[in-house]
């Protein structure tokens, strides 16, 4: 099974700091159909995690463009271009290039 | 596009349990979806996946003891739940195929 390794397990930032999260996979996560399937969701405390990022470097509808992904292969980040209170929680890379399908184990993001 | 769970229910280990996840607001027969699964305290865990045409796929630590269906006529979501373990206790959430749209999510406990 493919694993994703998200680092650091916990960042604390204050607000405006730009902030970056690394998610390493033990296999490359290009498809055969030439797509790499890596997302990127945040989940705020009680609340159901929510999309951010899809297809490594997609922002999702509605998503502030503060939010940003790169990457490819088998190293990937997301990239938050000043950290407003609203964006602390957990952050969770997660690929459906190989089945079975895999998360991160998740990097809190937290107040200084 | 709206993503409703049922089911939830405190079962003893060895029993069986069937969740619901009710759809709507978009064409449910056209997407896959996904069942995940977080335990108290702990991250996000991809349990299964059904396709728009029915094809499944599992992770390793339910295989055989969990199925997952589609009803595209009553837009809805299925996850049967067997031999249930302790370890299966979780809120379980079922998403959208690119994990664009996710449940509020449904508590499981097993439990004797």
């Amino acid at each position: 099974d493919v694993v994703l390794t998200q680092t650091p397990p916990t960042f604390s930032a204050t607000i405006g700091q730009s902030v970056s999260i690394s998610c390493r996979s033990s296999q490359s996560l290009l498809h055969t159909n030439g797509n790499t399937y890596l997302n990127w969701l945040l989940q705020r405390p009680g609340q159901p995690p929510q999309l951010l990022i899809y297809l490594v470097s997609r922002l999702e509808s509605g998503v502030p463009n503060r939010f940003s992904g790169s990457g490819s292969g088998t190293d990937f980040t997301l990239k938050i271009s000043g950290v407003e209170a609203e964006d602390l929680g957990f952050y969770y890379c997660v690929q459906t290039t190989h089945a079975p399908y895999t998360f991160g184990a998740g990097t809190k993001l937290e107040l200084k | 596009v709206q993503l409703v769970e049922s089911g939830g229910d405190l079962v003893q280990p060895g029993k069986s349990l069937k969740l619901s996840c009710s759809a709507s607001g978009f064409t449910f027969s056209s997407f896959g979806m996904h069942w995940i699964r977080q335990a108290p305290g702990t991250g996000l865990d991809w349990v299964a996946y059904i396709s728009s045409s029915s094809g499944t796929v599992y992770a390793d630590a339910v295989k055989g003891r969990f199925t997952i269906s589609r009803d595209n006529a009553k837009n809805a979501l299925y996850l049967q739940l067997n031999s249930l373990k302790s370890e299966d206790t979780a809120i379980y959430y079922c998403s959208r195929g690119s994990f664009d749209y996710w449940g509020q999510g449904v508590m499981v406990t097993v439990s004797s």
